[in-house]
C-alpha cells in the first residue's frame, strides 16, 4: 500500500519569499503524485501533477515541483509568494489500481 | 462547464438523528468519490464508484454509513443514526477514471453533530 507524509504541519512566510513544502511517499510499485490546494471552506484544487517524463512539473500560480525517485519524494516550491497563497496544501499519491491517498496537510501561512 | 456541486454545503444535527448528502459529478466523469476530512486532516476515502458499482467501500462504516449511485450520476451519502464523531467535511469528487486521471472536487458539505 502506498502513503504520504508531510513534514511540516505549518509554514510561515514573508510575502516574496520562496518557499518550500515537503513531500515524502512510500510505495512498492509505480506511482502518479499530486498537490491540491484548499482555500478556506472550498473543495480541493489541483495545483500540479506527476505522471511520467520530465521529474519537474510546473502548475498554476506559479508553483512547481520536483519528483526526486531515489528519496521518494515531491517536494513543492514557489520563488515568491503572495498573500492570497495562504491556504492548506496536501500531498496525494495513487497508482494504477489504487486510491487517491493524502497526506495531512501544510498550512500555508503568508506575512506582509 | 459546472464543477462537482455538493449540498447542503453546513449541516447541523443532534446526534442520533439521521442526515443525507447529495453530490452532483461533473458530466461524463463515470469515477464517483466520498472522502471525509477531518479537522487538520487530509481527506479519507469512504467509498468509491465505478458507474453504479461500488468497487473500494473498505474504509465506510456499514453499521451506520450506506451510499448509493443511480444511473450511475448523482450520488447520495447517508449517516443513520449520527455520532459526535461525524463531525467532519464530507468532499465528493468525480474523475474519468483513477490513477492518473485528475480528480475533481466539490466545495464539500460541514457536518457538526451537537
Amino acid at each position: 500500500a502506498q502513503s504520504v507524509t508531510q513534514l511540516d504541519s505549518q509554514v510561515p512566510v514573508f510575502e516574496e519569499a520562496p518557499v518550500e513544502l515537503r513531500c515524502n511517499y512510500s510505495s512498492s510499485v509505480s506511482v502518479y503524485l499530486f498537490w491540491y490546494v484548499q482555500y478556506p471552506n472550498q473543495g480541493l484544487q489541483l495545483l500540479l501533477k506527476y505522471l511520467s517524463g520530465s521529474t519537474l512539473v510546473k502548475g498554476i500560480n506559479g508553483f512547481e515541483a520536483e519528483f526526486n525517485k531515489s528519496q521518494t519524494s515531491f517536494h513543492l516550491r514557489k520563488p515568491s509568494v503572495h498573500i492570497s497563497d495562504t491556504a492548506e496544501y496536501f500531498c496525494a499519491v495513487t497508482t494504477n489500481t489504487d486510491k487517491l491517498i493524502f497526506g495531512t496537510g501544510t498550512r500555508l501561512q503568508v506575512f506582509p | 462547464e459546472a464543477g462537482v456541486v455538493q449540498s447542503p454545503r453546513y449541516k447541523i444535527i443532534e446526534k442520533k438523528q439521521p442526515v443525507a448528502f447529495w453530490c452532483n459529478p461533473i458530466s461524463g466523469h463515470n469515477t464517483l468519490y466520498w472522502y471525509r476530512q477531518n479537522l487538520g486532516q487530509g481527506p479519507e476515502l469512504l467509498i468509491r464508484y465505478e458507474n453504479e458499482e461500488a468497487v473500494d467501500d473498505s474504509q465506510l462504516p456499514k453499521d451506520r454509513f450506506s451510499a448509493e449511485r443511480l444511473k450511475g450520476v448523482d450520488s447520495t451519502l447517508k449517516i443513520q443514526p449520527a455520532e459526535l464523531g461525524d463531525s467532519a467535511v464530507y468532499l465528493c469528487a468525480s474523475s474519468k477514471g483513477q490513477g492518473a486521471t485528475e480528480a475533481f472536487f466539490g466545495q464539500g458539505t460541514r457536518l457538526t453533530v451537537v
